[in-house]
């Protein structure tokens, strides 16, 4: 049972340029959530797609923008890149939207490494 | 304001001993869960064990228990038996409720737990 997989898992940019990193869930996910941890710090909440559609997200511009596919994967856009954005990307999987209730654990991809020159 | 508040940059612990690591929340809804994860040098965060607000009994998973104490709004972790590749950094985080009717998770700045043989 595959767990979630991000790619790629390094990812070097320069300031202005645009990325866009890959997210597959764990199977039988259906459930993905972007989070951008900084150097030292938690992840924070970038956002949530449910049924192919954004339906939470954390305090980030419109220059982070996101994609859910049929298939559950999912994909994060990053325009116009500033060196702030270098972190590290977690993508996280679940299963359903609404989990706080029941014990919904969210399962993290190893992430992705963008450093922005 | 800080959500989730880890007060201890760094732990040091002796290997065998037990270890806790601290954790306080904030938040006004009655429903919530809360987690620890782990993330080791590679950057995966590994779910450990989860409480939800509801809950009466302080949760287990083996070697992890998590010592909820509502009123006081504390959730810390406590290690039992460390072992050398315990070393890692941990999270505290907290589930909570968003407006649009979903859910979103906040982590803390994290600890890390330095095992000493």
């Amino acid at each position: 049972d595959a767990g979630v997989t991000q790619s790629p898992t390094h990812l070097i940019k320069t300031r202005g340029q645009q990325v866009t990193l890959r997210c597959s869930p764990k199977s039988g996910h259906d459930t993905v959530s972007w989070y951008q941890q900084a150097l030292g710090q938690g992840p924070q909440f970038i956002f949530q797609y449910y049924e192919e559609e954004e339906r939470q997200r954390g305090n980030f511009p419109d220059r982070f923008s996101g994609h859910q596919f049929p298939n559950y994967s999912s994909e994060l856009n990053v325009n116009a890149l500033l060196l702030g954005d270098s972190a590290l990307y977690l993508c996280a999987s679940s299963q359903g939207a609404s989990g706080i209730f029941s014990y919904n654990e969210q399962f993290f991809g190893p992430g992705t490494r963008l450093t922005v020159l | 304001a800080q959500k989730i508040t880890q007060t201890q940059p760094g732990m040091f612990v002796q290997e065998k001993e037990a270890v806790t690591l601290d954790c306080t929340y904030d938040t006004s809804d009655q429903s919530y869960g809360l987690f620890w994860y782990k993330q080791p040098s590679s950057g995966e965060m590994i779910f450990l064990i989860y409480q939800g607000s509801y809950d009466e009994q302080n949760a287990t998973e083996g070697r992890y228990s998590l010592n909820f104490q509502k009123a006081r709004k504390s959730a810390n972790l406590v290690i039992s038996a460390s072992q050398l590749g315990d070393s890692a950094m941990y999270f505290c985080a907290m589930r909570e409720r968003t407006n649009a009717g979903g859910f979103k998770t906040i982590f803390g700045a994290g600890t890390r737990l330095f095992v000493k043989a």
